[in-house]
């Protein structure tokens, strides 16, 4: 199973922009790139997918590089409310993903 | 609401007693997985199921057995629990086709194993 790697934790201030990255250099030719959010006491959300390049949704984009071994999740403006963990798992057959320790983010006022 | 139930919420049992967690979901979705979180480990996947009586292992299924004789409910059951079971359990389906890695999550059961 293709592992990632992801800072532990990350502080920010409401209204700024949050780019966290995670590191897959196993990732299989076949792997979708996600990202979870999870708040205490809940499962995780799927938040964003993509395979290569740029993906944006209503809450956030995605930047995939040409070799897809990184990948970064970028949250504009964010609110006391996106604090959680985030998680970039990858995706093996059957969508078995495997997900890391995760980025704890923070956002103060 | 991705439609998934997991009992029960929360269990309290002594070690080598059988537990077994229920996940249910509406929506008739072939594929179901089992994971447990743990502080410093992330989720890790136990089993998945991708069909009736259809099952698999994952990176720590040692301990623990699945069943799925219907769609929409694959059980998870620790024949002996162990204080190292102690964790929260995840019930996750998948809605869309393989590797695009969209789960959804049920709201968890947390064991506790004394």
């Amino acid at each position: 199973l293709a592992k990632t790697t992801q800072p532990i934790s990350m502080d920010s201030y409401e209204g700024q922009e949050v780019n966290i990255t995670c590191s897959h250099n196993n990732i299989a030719t076949n792997d979708y790139i996600t990202w979870y959010q999870q708040f205490p006491s809940q499962g995780p959300r799927f938040i964003i997918q993509g395979y290569k390049t740029k993906v944006t949704n209503e809450v956030a984009s995605l930047f995939i590089p040409a070799d897809r071994k990184s990948s970064t999740l970028s949250l504009p403006r964010v609110s006391l409310s996106d604090t959680a963990v985030y998680y970039c798992p990858l995706g093996g057959g059957g969508n078995k993903l495997t997900f890391g320790t995760g980025t704890q983010l923070k956002v103060e006022l | 609401d991705a439609g998934i139930t997991q009992s029960p919420r929360h269990k309290v049992t002594e070690t080598g007693t059988p537990v077994t967690l229920r996940c249910h979901q509406t929506e008739n979705h072939r594929y179901m997985y089992w994971y447990r979180q743990d502080p410093g480990h992330g989720l890790r996947l136990i089993h998945y199921s991708y069909g009736v009586k259809d099952t698999d292992k994952g990176e720590v299924s040692d301990g623990y057995s699945v069943s799925r004789s219907k769609t929409e409910d694959f059980l998870l059951t620790l024949e002996s629990a162990t204080s190292s079971q102690t964790s929260v359990y995840f019930c996750a389906i998948s809605k869309g086709l393989e590797h695009t890695g969209e789960l959804f999550f049920g709201e968890g059961s947390r064991l506790t194993v004394l």
